[in-house]
């Protein structure tokens, strides 16, 4: 089976731009979950997607922002990017989303914004 | 969501045994320890998880306390590749979902 896909895997932006990152979950799997990875906070909780439904969000502007497809396939966008949004975004697909699956997670998307 | 605690770094030796401890004092009863490390810019990868009872896979095995208030993970024979940062995770789930609340981790340094 393959793994969780993450596109595009670099990405360079300058500020006030808006980037698009998409993410392709383990196939059968219906939960996705977004993290931010910076050296100063470390690994963050973005937000998690069920169903095509926001089912919980950690403590990020509005700013940040993202959606599921019926198909499972997952889009996060960052609009009005500013230089702390400089990061490693990670998604991460689960069966069901509850608390005896295992969260897989792809390799990430490096986003640098200049 | 029960906070972790792990030491931030330690070294081991390759082919020796490798110990991470993690405490996780305030754990409720139905929160699952789950492991995860993740080498330099990759994605984390999953190791193990548990309850109550000790664990073993192909990877690593998971040691839990009676009380749960702390657990250990066990690399039975370190190899170079095992060079990491290890994070011990309490899985809180909700009504609202599920989360993973990543603390700072061990960073695990195997030496030839």
């Amino acid at each position: 089976k393959a793994g969780v896909t993450q596109t595009p895997r670099y990405l360079i932006k300058t500020r006030g731009q808006q980037v698009t990152l998409s993410c392709s979950p383990i196939s059968g799997h219906r939960s996705v979950s977004w993290y931010q990875q910076t050296p100063g906070q470390g690994l963050q909780f973005l937000f998690e997607y069920f169903s095509e439904t926001q089912r919980n969000k950690g403590n990020f502007p509005g700013r940040f922002s993202g959606r599921q497809f019926s198909n499972s396939r997952s889009e996060m966008n960052v609009s009005t990017l500013e230089l702390g949004d400089s990061a490693l975004y990670l998604c991460a697909s689960s069966l069901m989303g509850d608390s005896t699956d295992t969260q897989y997670f792809g390799p990430g998307t490096r986003l640098t914004v200049l | 969501d029960a906070k972790t605690t792990q030491p931030p770094s330690m070294d081991c030796a390759e082919g020796r045994a490798a110990n991470l401890p993690c405490n996780h004092s305030t754990i409720s009863g139905n929160e699952y320890v789950y492991w995860y490390r993740q080498i330099h810019s990759q994605g984390p990868q999953y190791i193990i998880h548990g309850l109550k009872n000790n664990e073993t896979n192909e990877m690593a095995s998971l040691i839990i306390t009676e009380d749960r208030k702390s657990s250990t993970l066990i690399l039975p024979h370190a190899t170079l590749r095992d060079t990491a940062v290890y994070y011990c995770i309490v899985r809180v789930a909700t009504a609202a979902g599920n989360k993973l609340t990543f603390g700072g981790g061990t960073r695990v340094l195997v030496k030839p």
